[in-house]
């Protein structure tokens, strides 16, 4: 399984906007860049998935590097519900089923009032 | 649409003892997937099953099997229960297929095992 890099936590204040990084520097040409999260209790949800041009949805924004080894999940306004660990995940592009993943330690988000 | 459902919630069984758990993924979801979670070692995927059959295999011992019916609905056993075993126990369904149909698996919210 392709391997990814995170912090293992991070902070930020309610209603600015967090940045994620993740390295992910052995990345094939097919794989796509996938962050899940886990609220406290729950199992993990997507978020947002790319693979080499930013995305964005309701939830949040994704950023990658030009040469793909790095990306950056953006929160534009944390709330205290955005608290949670964040998983970047690789998966085989298009010949991926999804049906397993490396998950990795993630990034614990403290989202402070 | 209805999620993923997972039974029992919590579960407290006897070293030694066995366990059944119980997952229903979303209609039309062929692929079901079990992943371990214990604060030691995170979430680590223990198999997947598509179509009734075993795709994918973690590195877990024989005592963790599982199975697929039909409609889809999965089930995973453990046997001879030992305290490491205790964990959460979560489900997973996705399209099973690739390509552009297939961009994230939905995750249930777990069966709470705890071997005494």
């Amino acid at each position: 399984d392709a391997k990814t890099t995170q912090p293992n936590s991070m902070e930020s204040n309610e209603e600015e906007p967090v940045h994620l990084p993740c390295n992910h520097s052995t990345i094939s040409g097919t794989d796509y860049i996938h962050w899940y999260r886990q609220l406290p209790s729950q199992g993990p949800e997507y978020v947002i998935h790319g693979l080499t041009s930013n995305v964005n949805n309701r939830m949040a924004s994704l950023a990658i590097a030009e040469d793909r080894k790095s990306s950056t999940l953006i929160l534009h306004r944390a709330t205290l519900r955005d608290a949670a660990v964040y998983y970047c995940i690789l998966t085989g592009g298009r010949g991926s089923t999804l049906g397993r993943l490396y998950f990795g330690r993630g990034t614990q988000l403290t989202v402070w009032p | 649409k209805a999620g993923v459902t997972q039974t029992p919630r919590y579960l407290i069984k006897t070293r030694g003892q066995q366990v059944t758990l119980s997952c229903s993924p979303i209609s039309g979801h062929r692929s079901v997937s079990w992943y371990q979670q214990t604060p030691g070692q995170g979430l680590q995927f223990l198999f997947e099953y598509f179509s009734e059959t075993q795709r994918n295999k973690g590195n877990f011992p024989g005592r963790f099997s599982g199975r697929q019916f039909s409609n889809s609905r999965s089930e995973m056993n453990v046997s001879t229960l030992e305290l490491g075993d205790s964990a959460l126990y979560l489900c997973a369904s996705s399209i099973g297929s690739t390509g552009r149909r297939n961009t994230e698996a939905f995750f249930g919210q777990g069966t709470r095992l705890t071997v005494v």
